[in-house]
């Protein structure tokens, strides 16, 4: 069975940093690109970050670019996104996600872990 | 970054009715379009992807179609099950966009 599990959420004061993990089992973890997704309470999703098999290609949103890095472990069968200079905006519940090679779906999730970003 | 536009915001219906949710992107994404429902408090499921393939284990009543900037989800008859969010979702750009979402409520 497919299964994603993140940790590393916390309370955390505006400019401070946290590190997520996502710990992938059930599949054979380092030929799928992998996602970060979040979700401001009461908001929709919103695509943070995506990083390709062997980690040497990454991409970010906007609002996250420079301060957000994502990362993996093939031989942990990890994803981790290093979240620095948080703001109170960045709060979120924070997904990550499998994508299927050929349409670029989301085809699992991990049950997500709540940042929360307050002084 | 492409636009996705989801109309309506909300909708309620009952039970036994036939729904449509429509999402427009800001340039043409191809076929490149899924759609998921969330319910409060879960991740987000996958129900269609590439405009109009049935993820395996979603029920028939769902479908998906259009192609290029516009698409649209029908159920086609409601299931209590379904009354939940729905969102569309872009991955023809790297940099993967999601509508707004679509509160679906019960009359």
């Amino acid at each position: 069975e497919v299964q994603l599990v993140e940790s590393g959420g916390g309370l955390v004061q505006p400019g401070g940093s946290l590190r997520l993990s996502c710990a992938a089992s059930g599949f054979t973890f380092s030929p799928y690109w992998m996602h970060w997704v979040r979700q401001a309470p009461g908001k929709g999703l919103v695509w943070v970050s995506r990083i390709n098999s062997d980690g040497r290609s990454t991409s970010y949103a906007d609002s996250v670019k420079g301060r957000f890095t994502i990362s993996r472990d093939n031989a942990k069968n990890t994803l981790y996104l290093q979240m620095n200079s948080l703001r109170v905006e960045d709060t979120a519940v924070y997904y990550c996600a499998r994508v299927d090679s050929g349409w670029d779906y989301f085809d699992y999730w991990g049950q997500g872990t709540l940042v929360t970003v307050s002084s | 970054d492409i636009q996705m536009t989801q109309s309506p915001s909300s909708l309620s219906a009952s039970v036994g009715d036939r729904v449509t949710i429509t999402c427009r992107a800001s340039q043409s994404i191809n076929n490149y379009l899924n759609w998921y429902q969330q319910t409060p408090g879960k991740a987000p499921n996958l129900l269609i992807y590439a405009a109009s393939s049935l993820q395996s284990g979603v029920p028939s009543r769902f479908s998906g179609s259009g192609s290029g900037t516009d698409f649209t989800l029908t159920i086609s008859s409601l299931q209590p099950e379904d009354f939940a969010t729905y969102y569309c979702q872009q991955s023809y750009s790297t940099l993967y966009t999601f509508g707004q979402g679509t509160k679906l409520e019960i009359k």
